[in-house]
């Protein structure tokens, strides 16, 4: 298996601009989370999906952020507009019952918004 | 709610000193999940154990071992005869079991640096 896949690696873009980042979950997970690492706050949960539904959205932090997950196998996380202080690391994780909740993460997305 | 602390910032060993690592844990359920990851520099999060709340076996794998006591709520992490290459962030993490709530939480995390 190949694992959690997110992409883009590294993302740099401008104040203001659409920023969208991509999550493969691994095969036959059926719970997806987005986390956000940055120094002050550490690592935070943002949204998390079980069987494609948002389940607790309570972590992403303002209307700019928004989450999808059309399929099982596909996620976005969009933030418009973007913000300087939206610059982290966005790791996107997936999860299986039936494997009593083993999480494995992604590479992460590291942002950077100028 | 879940809480994960963990008070140790930064720890600086010499290679080949055991280290261990503190974590505190606070939860209402009776039933859920302890872990802890490897963050190296490289920033990806390395999966290193899991325990569930019914098994207080300590856990051995190696170099690393596991230290899981309800009593108190803690869930050390020790690493024996420390290496360069063990120099990274560590995070101790919950997650509970109960109804719908499936999300890890995280301790701050601790930085050990093991200098040759």
């Amino acid at each position: 298996d190949a694992g959690v896949i997110q992409s883009p690696r590294h993302e740099v873009t401008e104040m203001g601009q659409e920023v969208t980042l991509r999550c493969k979950p691994i095969s036959g997970h059926d719970y997806l989370f987005w986390y956000r690492q940055t120094m002050m706050r550490g690592l935070e949960l943002l949204i998390y999906f079980n069987n494609n539904v948002p389940i607790d959205d309570s972590g992403m932090p303002e209307d700019r952020f928004s989450a999808k997950m059309p399929n099982a196998s596909f996620s976005t996380l969009k933030i418009q507009p973007s913000e300087p202080r939206d610059s982290a690391v966005y790791f996107c994780a997936s999860s299986s019952r039936q494997g009593s909740y083993g999480y494995t993460f992604g590479s992460g997305t590291r942002l950077t918004v100028v | 709610a879940q809480k994960v602390t963990q008070a140790q910032t930064e720890i600086s060993v010499v290679e080949k000193e055991d280290v261990t690592l503190d974590c505190v844990y606070e939860t209402r359920d009776t039933t859920y999940y302890l872990f802890w990851y490897k963050q190296p520099p490289s920033g990806e999060l390395v999966f290193l154990i899991r325990r569930n709340s019914f098994d207080e076996q300590n856990e051995i794998s190696g170099r690393y071992s596991w230290n899981f006591q309800k009593s108190t709520s803690s869930f050390n992490f020790t690493i024996t005869a420390s290496q360069v290459v063990d120099s990274a962030v560590y995070f101790c993490a919950l997650s509970e079991a109960r109804g719908s709530a499936r999300q890890l939480t995280f301790g701050s995390g601790t930085q050990l640096t093991v200098l040759p």
